[in-house]
């Protein structure tokens, strides 16, 4: 079963802008993690967050958890055509040997 | 990083005909692997959790006669498909932890298997 739902589900840009994409989720979680498809690939994991932080950097990277409205944010600043790409949060409601759940994911385009 | 293979990255069979996608850990040990599948334009959806030497856990609707799981080393998980038909079609991903605690958080995916019934 999916627990994340993205939005929006599909973000088109201009190169140099911010692109933000949200997700919420259902249940109480350890960690969120952001991940990143180019079409038709393998996912590349790009942040972690874990459920007692709020806020955390990597690169152009923003991610930002609220668990009291369950959800959370990624931005990306000056944005380049080669981040276009398929964006999916993915929760982990425990510790341990537990499995990543998917949300929908954000089809993001960011024109040149 | 940790490194997981997929083999193959790509097949096409006939329908009817059992395929069979290894997953590796290939510089860790995994005593949990994950199968995902995922259709075009689609998130991944979890299949089942392939455990070393014990059944896989399966997801709710996913047969698990239909897709095979076999999880016999530490680095190995394979996920057959069993009689494909056309509508099996899909990119098949999975993941693995390393047993490490300290690295356990991040899942490591394997690159994917595309496959194509026809």
């Amino acid at each position: 079963s999916q627990q994340g739902e993205e939005d929006p589900q599909a973000l088109s840009i201009q190169e140099g802008e911010n692109a933000t994409m949200n997700c919420s989720y259902k249940t109480s979680i350890n960690n969120l993690q952001w991940y990143r498809q180019n079409s038709g690939r393998g996912l590349v994991h790009l942040i972690l967050i874990r459920s007692n932080e709020r806020e955390k950097h990597s690169g152009r990277l923003r991610v930002t958890l609220d668990t009291s409205k369950k959800s959370s944010s990624l931005l990306i600043t000056a944005s380049r055509a080669a981040d276009t790409a398929s964006y999916f949060c993915a929760t982990v409601r425990n510790s341990g040997n537990t499995p990543l759940v998917f949300g929908k994911g954000t089809r993001l385009s960011v024109i040149a | 990083g940790a490194v997981v293979s997929q083999h193959p990255s790509r097949v096409i069979c006939k329908s009817g005909t059992s395929v069979k996608i290894e997953c590796r850990s290939l510089d860790f040990q995994a005593t949990t692997m994950f199968w995902y599948r995922q259709f075009p334009k689609q998130s991944l959806m979890l299949m089942a959790t392939s455990n070393e030497g014990s059944k896989a856990t399966y997801e709710q609707g996913v047969e698990k006669d239909k897709f095979l799981i076999n999880h016999a080393s530490l680095t190995l998980s394979t996920l057959t498909v069993t009689s494909a038909h056309p509508e099996d079609s899909s990119f098949y991903i999975c993941s693995a932890r390393d047993l490490d605690g300290g690295a356990g958080e991040t899942q490591y995916f394997g690159p994917g298997t595309r496959l194509l019934v026809l």
